[in-house]
């Protein structure tokens, strides 16, 4: 138990569909982040907040929003997604920027 | 850009058995090298880690040493059980605020 919890556990959508994923922690953490683990690929770096505000964010395609409404809560807000998004996506908090990660257990969303 | 290599997997030993898993890395400055380890249903989390030439991370019996001549961070442990099966990722990080880079990971099957 790494004290950073993700649900759903799994989704499946459609194309069409809007879903959202969620992240929480209460380890007093200022820095959230969102990966994305696909097969035979690096982890690849989403989005990241520092005190609630989007520090980065690496060239993710618009029909993934992110929302950081306070420091313990991160969502990922999908929206039109396509079969090459299905993946696990991995939600990770840090004291702050460049302190140890501490990940969650993933949501593995299948798009279909 | 900075990049991590992981040799492919799966690994599959016998309980007892030795362990090395290769990782080398390009960077652009002097990066801290990190090994996360992935159990089945779980997010990644830190097993060890070296944040400078010669430095030798270690925990649960896993050790690596940081080889700036060979850009190599190889992960190896004496004696492996059949519950150290999981993924095991490589990374780095420049820079004290930077994002970590990862490996694509390098699942390990131990078996009596």
């Amino acid at each position: 138990e790494t004290g950073v919890t993700q649900t759903p556990r799994h989704l499946v959508m459609g194309m069409t569909n809007k879903k959202s994923l969620k992240c929480e922690q209460h380890l007093g953490h200022n820095a959230m982040y969102w990966y994305k683990q696909s097969a035979k690929k690096p982890l690849e770096l989403m989005f990241v907040y520092s005190l609630e505000e989007r520090v980065e964010n690496n060239s993710v395609p618009s029909r993934f929003s992110p929302e950081c409404p306070n420091s313990s809560h991160l969502f990922l807000h999908l929206h039109t997604l396509q079969p090459e998004d299905s993946a696990l996506y991995l939600c990770a908090s840090s004291l702050s920027r460049g302190e140890k990660l501490f990940f969650g257990s993933g949501t593995q969303l299948s798009v279909l | 850009g900075d990049s991590v290599t992981q040799m492919e997997g799966p690994v599959t030993l016998s309980e007892e058995a030795f362990l090395t898993i290769n990782c080398t890395y390009t960077a652009t400055g002097y990066p801290s090298l990190f090994w996360y380890v992935q159990y089945p249903g779980e997010g990644l989390q830190l097993l060890l880690k070296a944040t400078k030439a010669d430095d030798k991370g270690s925990n649960k019996g896993f050790e690596a040493t940081y080889r700036k001549e060979t850009t190599s961070f190889h992960l190896e442990k004496g004696s492996v059980q059949v519950s150290d099966s999981a993924v095991y990722f490589c990374a780095l990080m420049v820079g004290t605020a930077s994002k970590l880079t990862f490996g694509t990971g390098t699942r390990l099957q131990v078996t009596l």
